[in-house]
């Protein structure tokens, strides 16, 4: 079992430069998430995806964009990187009942 | 509304004592309350949960935290420390029916040999 697969692991930017961190999960759940993390902030929530077809903000959605492509699929773009999104990124996923949130393994971003 | 606050950014133990981890939380709806821990370069792994059923929750390597309604407190506790238990540990509220999960800003647990 997978569980929940980041994509790429580590990635570096200059500023103003777009990518697309991707994320999928076998586990049939309902909603997905994506996080940061910065040093003594916890994590924050960026986006979110209660279900397939719907996206909603999070704390810290400025300088992003979500796309839940299907069940399985949550894309985050960064549509031009600046220093100050340079984070760890987590996308998780919970069966909407429980709230049990199950995590990637995490994305490191460096925006020069 | 949700929130969630650990009360220490760091807590520094010996190995083979106890540890406690506070959290403190505060939810308009009966919560759902987690610790997860993060090792070193790592995703965060689920410790244990509370969702209303018994307010004394056991979860893995012998961690326990406690539900008490009356002080909103959540602590994580273990009677004894070992090397493999310094990371980071987070403490998540839930309020119910609230598809959003509140993190607290973190613990790190240092073990000393």
């Amino acid at each position: 079992n997978a569980g929940v697969t980041q994509t790429p692991k580590f990635q570096v930017l200059k500023t103003g430069q777009s990518m697309t961190l991707q994320c999928a999960q076998d586990m049939n759940h309902n909603s997905m998430y994506w996080y940061r993390q910065d040093p003594g902030m916890g994590l924050r929530l960026i986006y979110y995806s209660a279900s397939e077809g719907t996206t909603d903000k999070g704390e810290v959605p400025n300088g992003y964009n979500v796309s839940r492509l299907n069940k399985r699929e949550f894309s985050l773009r960064l549509e031009s990187a600046a220093p100050s999104q340079t984070s760890v990124y987590f996308c998780a996923s919970s069966a909407t009942n429980t709230g049990e949130l199950f995590f990637g393994e995490g994305s490191r971003l460096t925006v020069l | 509304a949700q929130s969630v606050t650990q009360l220490d950014s760091h807590v520094s133990v010996s190995e083979g004592t106890p540890v406690l981890l506070r959290c403190n939380y505060s939810s308009s709806y009966s919560p759902s309350l987690f610790w997860y821990v993060q090792h070193p370069n790592k995703g965060l792994q689920l410790l244990l949960k509370y969702t209303s059923a018994a307010t004394l929750v056991k979860g893995i390597n012998g961690f326990e935290a406690e539900f008490k309604k009356s002080e909103t407190s959540f602590h994580l506790t273990k009677p004894s420390a070992h090397m493999s238990d310094a990371a980071e540990y987070f403490c998540v509220v839930r309020a119910g029916g609230s598809y959003i999960p509140t993190f607290g800003r973190g613990t790190s647990l240092i073990v000393h040999p």
